[in-house]
C-alpha cells in the first residue's frame, strides 16, 4: 500500500526568506507525484507535478520540487516566499496505471509567512 | 477550464437528518472523488467512482454511501447524519493516472 507523510505539520517564515516543504512517500510501484495548494476557505489546487523525467519540476507562483527516487522524498522549495503564500500545502501520489487514478495525500503542511 | 462544482459551500444539519451533497463536474472525466478534511488529518478519501454507477470504498466509507447515475455528477449521501460527520467535504474528478485532479471548493457540513 502507498502512504505519504509530510514531515512538517506547520512551517512558519518570515517574508523573502527561503522554504522547504517535506514529503516523503513509500510504495512498491512506480508513482506519479503532485504538490497541491489550499488557500483559505477554497479547494485544492495543483502547483506542479512529477510524472516523469527531469526530476527538478517547476510549478506555478515559482515552486519547485525535486524528485529523490533512492530516498522516496519529493521536498517542495521556494527561494524566497510572500505573503500571500501562507496556504496549506498536501504533497499526493498516485501509482502509475492504478485504477481510477486514486491519488493519496498526507496530513498537509501549514506554511504561514510573517511580515 | 475545468471546473468542478459543489451544490452548498455551508450546511448546517441536524442529527439523523439524510443528508445530500452533489457535485457537477464539467469536463467529461471518468473518475470523481468524494474526501472529507479534517485539521491534522488532511484529506481522507471516502468513495470514488471510475465509470457511470460504479463505486468503491475508500479509507472511511462508514456511515456513508454514493450514487452517481451519470456521468457528470456524483453525489454523496449521509443516511443519518451524527456529530462525528462534522466536517469539510471535497469534490475531485480527475481523467487518468497522469492528470491533475481538479477539486470543488467544498462545503462546510456542521451536524447539530
Amino acid at each position: 500500500a502507498q502512504s505519504v507523510t509530510q514531515l512538517d505539520s506547520q512551517v512558519p517564515v518570515f517574508e523573502e526568506a527561503p522554504v522547504e516543504l517535506r514529503c516523503n512517500y513509500s510504495s512498491s510501484v512506480s508513482v506519479y507525484l503532485f504538490w497541491y495548494v489550499q488557500y483559505p476557505n477554497q479547494g485544492l489546487q495543483l502547483l506542479l507535478k512529477y510524472l516523469s523525467g527531469s526530476t527538478l519540476v517547476k510549478g506555478i507562483n515559482g515552486f519547485e520540487a525535486e524528485f529523490n527516487k533512492s530516498q522516496t522524498s519529493f521536498h517542495l522549495r521556494k527561494p524566497s516566499v510572500h505573503i500571500s503564500d501562507t496556504a496549506e500545502y498536501f504533497c499526493a501520489v498516485s501509482d502509475i496505471g492504478g485504477q481510477g487514478g486514486k491519488l493519496i495525500f498526507g496530513q498537509g503542511t501549514e506554511l504561514s509567512v510573517k511580515p | 477550464d475545468v471546473k468542478v462544482t459543489q451544490s452548498s459551500r455551508y450546511l448546517v444539519k441536524r442529527t439523523g437528518e439524510k443528508v445530500f451533497l452533489e457535485c457537477v463536474q464539467d469536463m467529461d472525466h471518468e473518475n470523481m472523488f468524494w474526501y472529507r478534511q479534517d485539521p491534522g488529518l488532511g484529506l481522507r478519501l471516502i468513495y470514488f467512482s471510475y465509470d457511470v454507477k460504479m463505486k468503491e470504498k475508500g479509507d472511511i466509507p462508514e456511515g456513508y454511501s454514493v450514487s452517481r447515475e451519470k456521468k457528470e455528477r456524483f453525489s454523496l449521501i449521509l443516511e443519518s447524519a451524527s456529530t462525528n460527520q462534522t466536517s469539510m467535504y471535497l469534490c475531485a474528478s480527475r481523467k487518468g493516472g497522469r492528470d491533475e485532479q481538479y477539486f470543488g471548493p467544498g462545503t462546510r457540513l456542521t451536524v447539530t
